[in-house]
This record gives C-alpha cells, structure tokens and sequence, in this order.
C-alpha cells in the first residue's frame, strides 16, 4: 500500500526557536496532503490544507504566519513552526491523498507515523 | 475544527467481549472512516463506510452508518488485549478537499 513517512520522528527544541517537520509520499504523488496537530489525549485536530504549487489553506483559528506550510513537489510537503513556545509541544501528523483513491471517490488517505515536538 | 462527540469516552472491558463505541457528526458527509491509535503512534485505518451504505464488516469489525441520525457505531467483538488503543471516526465532508475531520475519540483498554 501507500506509503507516507515524516521527518523526524522526534524533536526537541529551545522555546522561541522554529522546527521544520517533512511529509513525504514514497510511492505516489500527492497534490493533497493535510498536517494535522494532537496534544496528549486528545484528537487530532486539522490544521491546514496542503496544495501542491499553491497556498495552502488554514482551518479557522490557526496562525498561518506561524505555521508555515510547503508543498514544492508532489512528494514532499514541510510545515515549519515559527517561534515554537512550550504550549506548541504535540504530536505532528500529516496525512497525503491518493489521487488513485477508491472506487473513483478519491478519498483515501495515507497517514505519516507523526513528529513528537517538544518545546522547552 | 472537529465533527463531532465520540462515546464512550473510555471504555475498559476483560479480554472475549464485545466493544461498541459510537459516533455522531454534524453535517452532511461523503463517507465515515474509523481509525485506530496506539499510544503515541500513527494512525491505521481500518474501514469504511460510504453514505449509501448502512452496514459494514471486516474480520472482527462491525460498523453501522445511520445517516438520518448522523451517527456510526464501530463493534468489535470479542476483543484482545491486542485491541487497547484509541478509536476515531472521521468524515469526509461533502465539498473542498475532501478532507478528514476527526471525533474526539474513544480510549478502549482491554485487560487479558
């Protein structure tokens, strides 16, 4: 099956410095992908929409100065967290569409194994 | 933003019985897909169901989709310790993206 891998795995970081997390498809090309953010217990909320040669699209309430999003090719997509304070420690998620997708719907979704960041 | 509530929020049962674990969602969606989470890890995908579609197996799972009460329910019967981990339904709603939003989950503990 599809596969979709981040980098890294883990991270930590001094508070107000920024970290780049990577989500790469390995084996299809993704015009799609989505970063999505958890803290501990709790679900994963959505935060962007990433779009190969656009912009990508923020959900409501998240900072898109502060959580830049890059989609160069149809493999890679980077979301770098500016200015990263304690509170943004969690655990980093993104997700890359299947253009191939199931039965014509398109909706298949591969999942990286997710970034812990921690902020001290 | 998130789609909707998850029930129970923790469910501890001993290993041979059934876990049930609902989900309700707010608008009008494409498909439901449930997820699985152990502790600190990725996601594994493990069905889904269509808008058209009421019922769903696979292996030890169960799901029933309920469109007129927005709401899902995923089954697993007789549960191994294997099966501790966090459960989420998700939905793909209708327009965009197609993108997934995720309930707030249901932490299953199954004890040998």
């Amino acid at each position: 099956g599809a596969v979709v891998s981040q980098h890294p795995s883990w991270v930590i970081c001094k508070s107000g410095t920024s970290v780049k997390i990577e989500c790469r498809s390995l084996d299809f090309q993704a015009t799609t992908m989505f970063w999505y953010r958890q803290f501990p217990k709790q679900s994963l909320m959505l935060m962007a929409t990433s779009n190969e040669g656009s912009k990508a699209t923020y959900e409501q309430g998240v900072e898109k100065d502060k959580f830049l999003i890059n989609h160069a090719s149809l493999t890679l997509s980077t979301l770098t967290v500016t200015s990263a304070h304690p509170e943004d420690s969690s655990f980093d998620i993104c997700s890359a569409r299947d253009p191939g997708g199931l039965a014509g719907e398109r909706e298949t979704q591969y999942f990286g194994p997710g970034t812990r960041l921690l902020v001290l | 933003s998130q789609q909707g509530e998850e029930d129970p929020q923790a469910l501890s049962i001993q290993e041979g019985e059934n876990a049930t674990m609902n989900c309700s969602y707010k608008t009008s969606i494409n498909n439901l897909q449930w997820y699985r989470q152990n502790s600190g890890r990725g996601l594994v995908h493990l069905i889904l169901i269509r808008s058209n579609e009421r019922e769903k197996h696979s292996g030890r799972l169960r799901v029933t989709l309920d469109t007129s009460k927005k709401s899902s329910s995923l089954l697993i019967t007789a549960s191994r310790a294997a099966d501790t981990a966090s459960y989420f339904c998700a939905t793909v709603v209708s327009g965009g993206y197609n993108k997934l939003i995720f309930g707030a989950g249901t932490r299953l503990a199954v004890h040998p």
